[in-house]
């Protein structure tokens, strides 16, 4: 149980595209879903936190009208790059915690997206 | 807000040998202290978790201690495997507020046959 997908698993886009990723809860409900940005050999930085049917709240230093966060229902949050550049280009992970007691605390991410901006 | 720090940084044994990973937080409030362990390309995987009113838990190989005094945790791994070896990060959150997690720097396991 407790599955999150993410898709695509990785994208190549040209500088000044934008490109979508999205990220399903399988088995359970999603209260909140989690963006984080990842670059080589490096931690998890979380980028923004959405609720189902709420405006995102993005972190601070993260650009929310670069960053498209996007929770439209409780398995499905997307998240838009908009106008990308090659220093966007990293591994994005989404994680989502449930509705039940402990799922309402644990993180359960997903594999996980990179992109490649050219 | 919350910081945390993890050492070390690397960490190479010999299979069969235990390693030790530690982590240090900087919010008291914080109760619920996560550990996962992350493969090339993939996402983070839990592995072992402790809330503050507990000071070790234990999952087979596996085990985490948390002295909330001294406001660190460590993660203890026996008789290490070829297959434990990956990135492990320590995290933190508090409860009931949107858990958000606040991630130690990451420790790169190596277990040498």
């Amino acid at each position: 149980g407790a599955v999150v997908s993410q898709h695509p698993s990785r994208v190549i886009c040209k500088s000044g595209t934008s490109v979508k990723i999205e990220c399903r809860s399988l088995d359970f409900q999603a209260t909140t879903m989690f963006w984080y940005r990842q670059f080589p050999k490096q931690s998890l930085m979380l980028m923004a936190t959405s609720n189902e049917g709420s405006k995102a709240t993005y972190e601070q230093g993260v650009e929310k009208d670069k960053f498209l966060i996007n929770h439209a229902s409780l398995t499905l949050s997307t998240l838009t790059v908009t106008s990308a550049h090659p220093e966007d280009s990293s591994f994005y992970i989404c994680s989502a915690t449930g509705t039940s007691a402990k799922s309402s605390y644990e993180q359960y991410f997903g594999p996980g997206t990179r992109l490649t901006v050219t | 807000g919350e910081n945390v720090e993890q050492h070390p940084s690397t960490l190479s044994v010999q299979e069969g040998d235990s390693a030790v990973i530690k982590c240090t937080y900087s919010d008291s409030a914080s109760n619920y202290f996560p550990w996962y362990k992350q493969e090339l390309g993939k996402g983070p995987q839990l592995i072992i978790d402790i809330r503050s009113n507990v000071g070790e838990k234990k999952d087979q190989r596996i085990a985490v201690t948390l002295n909330k005094t001294a406001k660190h945790f460590s993660l203890h791994i026996t008789e290490t495997q070829p297959e434990d070896s990956a990135v492990y990060f320590c995290a933190a959150s508090i409860t009931g507020t949107a858990s958000k997690l606040t991630f130690g720097t990451g420790t790169r396991l190596q277990v040498t046959l």
